[in-house]
């Protein structure tokens, strides 16, 4: 069975610009989240959709930041425009929603440099 | 005070040592709880969950404490393929969203 999937694996960007992360999750997960680890500091969650839906965005740090799952399969995050304190590795995971547990599997991670 | 805590290590340890990782939490009203290992610049990968029973997968045991809100994970008979960032995550309730600590290094040396 294949991973969750991220593309791209690394992007460098300069401040003001805008970046598109994306995300595949695990084939029959409806759950989805994103995460991200800035630079010594633990990993931070984003959001989370069910399906389509965004079911908990409290981690988003602003409306610089844009997260669409349309169709419920695949993920996209946006960021427009782009700050230096963007920079950091972008983890998407996924989960099926099975007992209580909701254990989670996570994607590779896109690393982003905004200069 | 951080939601989940762990010693940063690092963790210098020989092949063959029993090594162990603790963790405390802050929110009591926590659900599920997990160790996840990272190895450098990879993704974090789920080694184990933690059940309040405690719970064993080969070298590796997990107890969890509810009462003292403490999670551990031991790694018996060190192997070099051990060495990386061990993550103690938790769920909180009425949530998806996990929570994790820092991490804690560890190095076995040959």
């Amino acid at each position: 069975e294949a991973g969750v999937t991220q593309f791209p694996s690394h992007s460098v960007i300069e401040k003001g610009q805008t970046v598109t992360l994306r995300c595949d999750p695990i084939s029959g997960h409806d759950n989805l989240y994103w995460y991200r680890r800035v630079m010594g500091k633990e990993i931070k969650f984003l959001l989370h959709f069910v399906k389509e839906s965004k079911q908990d965005e409290s981690g988003m740090p602003n409306n610089r930041f844009l997260a669409e799952r349309t169709g419920g399969t695949y993920s996209t995050l946006k960021v427009q425009p782009a700050e230096l304190e963007d920079s950091g590795v972008y983890f998407c995971a996924s989960s099926q929603e099975t007992g209580s547990i909701y254990e989670q599997y996570f994607g590779p991670g896109t690393r982003l440099t905004v200069t | 005070r951080k939601e989940v805590e762990q010693d940063p290590g690092p963790f210098n340890v020989p092949e063959g040592a029993t090594v162990a990782f603790n963790c405390t939490y802050s929110n009591s009203a926590s659900q599920s709880f997990f160790w996840y290992r990272q190895d450098c610049r990879k993704e974090p990968k789920l080694l184990m969950s933690v059940y309040s029973s405690g719970n064993e997968d080969g070298r590796f045991t997990a107890q969890l404490n509810r009462a003292s809100q403490y999670i551990s994970l031991l790694i018996r008979d060190s192997k070099l393929s051990d060495s990386a960032t061990y993550l103690c995550v938790v769920r909180g309730a009425g949530s998806y969203q996990l929570t994790f600590g820092k991490g804690t290094k560890l190095s076995v040396i040959p």
